[in-house]
Order: structure tokens, then sequence, then C-alpha cells
């Protein structure tokens, strides 16, 4: 299946400051790209729809402000946390669209665990 | 109501049982349907993709769809200690739509 990938797997940061994770398609071209964001026990929660070249679609209920959301490349999305809270501590994993047997669907990265101090 | 209803279990089974893992949906428009696996602290992975109603089998996985009753089933033969995971049903309803999940199924079995 389709590889994606995502850095870093795991980050601690003090409150305030601002991460940025990526999300790589790479074996594959993917003209959008999802951002979720899973609390434990929980299923995924979709953020924000990305779409290379354009601004990303949010969730309702999404900051837009807070989540920054850039599409650059048809391989590559990132996600900045701005000025992160311990609120934002979460599992964000991302997903990219791809075609598969005929159709298409999304194959996911293998996360990134946020912890705010 | 949700759109997709998945019993969260815990499901615990002996190693070698047959696990049946399902969801019901309510949008009748949902054409798509998926089955993936999280193993914890991991981002899940795809491991059936049908379109429409039917059986599809890879190996000891077998899903069914059932679009008349609007019910979709993950079948596993010979379970394994290592499928011991979260299983996640989404669907979607056109080509371009987003994924809608069920709630996940946590899965244990025992060796």
């Amino acid at each position: 299946g389709a590889v994606v990938s995502q850095h870093p797997s795991w980050v601690i940061c003090k409150s305030g400051t601002s991460v940025k994770i990526e999300c790589r398609s790479l074996d594959f071209q993917a003209t959008t790209m999802f951002w979720y964001r899973q609390f434990p026990k929980q299923s995924l929660m979709l953020m924000a729809t990305s779409n290379e070249g354009s601004k990303a679609t949010y969730e309702q209920g999404v900051e837009k402000d807070k989540f920054l959301i850039n599409h650059a490349s048809l391989t590559l999305s990132t996600l900045t946390v701005t000025s992160a809270h311990p609120e934002d501590s979460s599992f964000y994993i991302c997903s990219a669209r791809a075609l598969a047997g005929g159709g298409e669907t999304q194959y996911f990265g293998p996360g990134t665990r946020l912890l705010v101090l | 109501q949700k759109e997709v209803e998945q019993d969260p279990g815990p499901l615990s089974v002996p190693e070698g049982a047959i696990v049946s893992l399902n969801c019901t949906y309510s949008n009748s428009a949902f054409q798509y349907f998926m089955w993936y696996r999280q193993y914890s602290r991991k981002g899940p992975e795809l491991l059936m993709y049908t379109y429409s109603s039917g059986n599809k089998e890879d190996g000891r996985f077998t899903a069914q769809v059932d679009k008349s009753s609007k019910y979709i089933s993950l079948f596993i033969r010979d379970s394994q200690p290592s499928d011991s995971a979260t299983y996640l049903c989404a669907m979607r309803r056109t080509s371009g739509s987003r994924l809608t999940f069920g709630e996940g199924t946590q899965l244990t079995v025992n060796p």
C-alpha cells in the first residue's frame, strides 16, 4: 500500500511555543491531504482538508489561526500548532488521498504525539 | 444519532477464533467502505477497501457490505495475538468526499 510519513513522531514543548508537523506521501502524489486529531480511546476527528496550492478547509470549531496548514507540494503538507497550550496535547495524524483498486482511498501517517507542558 | 455506529467493545477472543466486527450506518448515500486497523499509539492502517455491496477477501480477512441493510462486517479467521488492535470502519459517499468513521472496536486476541 501507499506510504505516508510524519515527522516528528513525538514532541514535547513548553506552553506558548509553536510546533510544526510534517506529512509526506512517499511513493505517490497527493493532491489532497487531511489532518486529524485523536484523543485516547476515541475515534479520529477531522480538523481540516488540505489541497495542494490552495487554502485548507477547516472543520467547524477548528481555529484556522491556531492550526496553520500549508500544502506546498503534491507530497508535503505541514500543520503548525501556534502558541500551543496544554489542551492542544493530543495525537495528530495526517492522511493522504491516493488512487487504489480502481477507486481512491486514504492512507494514514503514523501520527505525531504532542505534549504541551 | 451518529451516521456510523460501531460497538467500541472491548472484544476479547482466544487465539484461533473467528472474529466478527460490524458497523451500521444511516446514510444510504455511502458507497465506499473501508476497514482500518490501528495499533496503540500508531496511525490507522488500511486493511480492506470495498465499493458498494458484496464480499472481498484478503488472506485471513473478509469484508462484507450489505447496502440494503446498511451493515458492513469484517471477519478475521484464525485470529492471532498480533491482530490485537482497534478496528475502525470508515465510509464515504463519493470520490473526493470526506471519510466518516465509526468509533472503533478494541480487539484483544489472547494466546
